[in-house]
């Protein structure tokens, strides 16, 4: 089993829609948790973290469930620039930070 | 623009050469990930500097070695290029090495003929 898992995608969404992706974690000693967003041929760029209360920003919420190891991003009133690759990242608990990342699910919105 | 900034942006090397990627970190940070992307995949983790020592390791052979300069900068060297070290190979820094926030460079893409 990988350590972090995706769904691939692609979700074609249309503008307006809202749109949930999930990330499991097999390590229970996971600590940190973040989404990033990456556009074609681009970095990953550093969405938000995600806390064990859960954060918004904007139309962005992330959500984290320690119990059954997954974390959650939820996009609100998708608009065609939010068409991206989003990856989860998951930090392992000890002495350096190991950081694992997902393979990421695409996200296309359509007008 | 995150401030992280790699060198070259592209470069074409044969199989069993060796090759030199550069990273600068974002000022104030002193913390520096390196991670290889192949197409369709996430990023994957070779290691980490801090304080110019290393500070963790993927699962890459030691061919993959790397440096970090006293001014945060780093270097990442690949000797005996395989065609599968074809890739996007990106730098992150962070602030502290307890912060796991990280930010990236674009990268260097990497094809091995």
């Amino acid at each position: 089993r990988k350590e972090v898992e995706q769904d691939p995608g692609p979700f074609n969404v249309p503008e307006g829609a809202t749109v949930a992706f999930n990330c499991t974690y097999s390590n229970s000693a996971s600590q940190s948790f973040f989404w990033y967003r990456q556009d074609c041929r681009k970095e990953p760029k550093l969405l938000m973290s995600v806390y064990s209360s859960g954060n918004e920003d904007g139309r962005f919420t992330a959500q984290l469930n320690r119990a059954s190891q997954y974390i959650s991003l939820l996009i609100r009133d998708s608009k065609l620039s939010d068409s991206a690759t989003y990856l989860c990242a998951v930090v392992r608990g000890g002495g350096y930070q190991k950081v694992t990342f997902g393979t990421g699910t695409k996200l296309q919105v359509i007008p | 623009e995150t401030g992280v900034t790699q060198s070259p942006t592209h470069l074409i090397k044969t199989r069993g050469q060796q090759v030199t990627l550069r990273c600068s970190s974002q000022s104030g940070h002193n913390t520096v990930s390196w991670y290889q992307q192949a197409l369709g995949q996430g990023p994957q983790f070779i290691f980490q500097y801090y304080r110019e020592e290393e500070n963790g390791r993927g699962n890459f052979p030691p061919r993959f070695s790397g440096l970090q300069f006293p001014n945060y900068s780093s270097e990442l060297n690949v000797n005996a290029l395989e065609l599968d070290d074809s890739a996007l190979y990106l730098c992150a820094s962070s602030k502290e090495v307890g912060s796991y926030e990280q930010y990236f460079g674009p990268g260097t893409r990497l094809t091995v003929t």
